[in-house]
């Protein structure tokens, strides 16, 4: 079976920097991937680790461990429109992709 | 834009009735996915298609089946529609080894 787990909600202040972590047990990995969604658009693709360590795109980092069955999402200079569901994916065996229920995040001033 | 093209926006039928669901992958994409989002759900997998043939299947119900064509155009088709099916279906591409690319999805209402 495929577990993979997030919190449901954070809230973060506007110009600050948050983390969003995911733990995951699954039968097969071939990479984990984080996807934004706004509240009725599609998901749309952020950030991906196949190797242990840390990516980097502009505001956007993700840091993978497999051992641990772990990774986060960090957000910088957080801006209004970050306000959203960040998800966790997952690609197993097969080129399947399994996602968490999503952590929403909430941007205040 | 992702490429991938997704009808209709919007379906709104009665409960027992049946629906198709259609989708267009990225160019060059051989592998489409379908998910439901219900209201405040995560992304449920449905099943996978690669190439015309069906590759994975996740928690699809059995009044629920899908296909994909030699042209790679999907469909989803839901039979005997029930309250509980509504929700947002979102049909995915792919090309080996690279993220999943969202259409903007079908919001299916059964009243």
């Amino acid at each position: 079976g495929q577990n993979i787990d997030q919190p449901t909600e954070m809230t973060a202040t506007e110009g600050a920097i948050v983390q969003i972590n995911c733990t995951y047990q699954t039968s097969g990995f071939n990479g984990l991937f984080w996807y934004q969604q706004h509240a009725g658009e599609a998901p749309t693709f952020l950030s991906y680790n196949v190797l242990d360590g840390l990516e980097e795109k502009g505001r956007f980092s993700s840091f993978l461990s497999r051992s641990k069955g772990y990774s986060y999402l960090l957000l910088k200079e957080l801006q209004m429109k970050d306000s959203a569901s960040y998800l966790c994916a997952v690609r197993g065996t097969g080129n399947q992709f399994y996602f968490g229920t999503g952590t929403s995040l909430t941007v205040i001033p | 834009d992702s490429g991938v093209t997704q009808t209709p926006k919007h379906l709104i039928t009665a409960t027992g009735q049946r629906v198709t669901l259609r989708c267009s992958p990225r160019s060059g994409d051989l592998s489409v996915y379908w998910y439901q989002q219900s209201l405040d759900q995560g992304l449920q997998f449905l099943i996978q298609y690669y190439n015309g043939e069906e590759r994975a299947k996740g928690n699809i119900l059995e009044r629920f089946s899908a296909q994909q064509f030699p042209d790679l155009h999907s469909e989803l088709n839901l039979s005997s529609l029930e309250l509980g099916d509504s929700a947002l279906y979102f049909c995915a591409s792919s090309p080996a080894n690279s993220p999943l690319h969202f259409g903007n999805g079908t919001r299916l209402t059964v009243t």
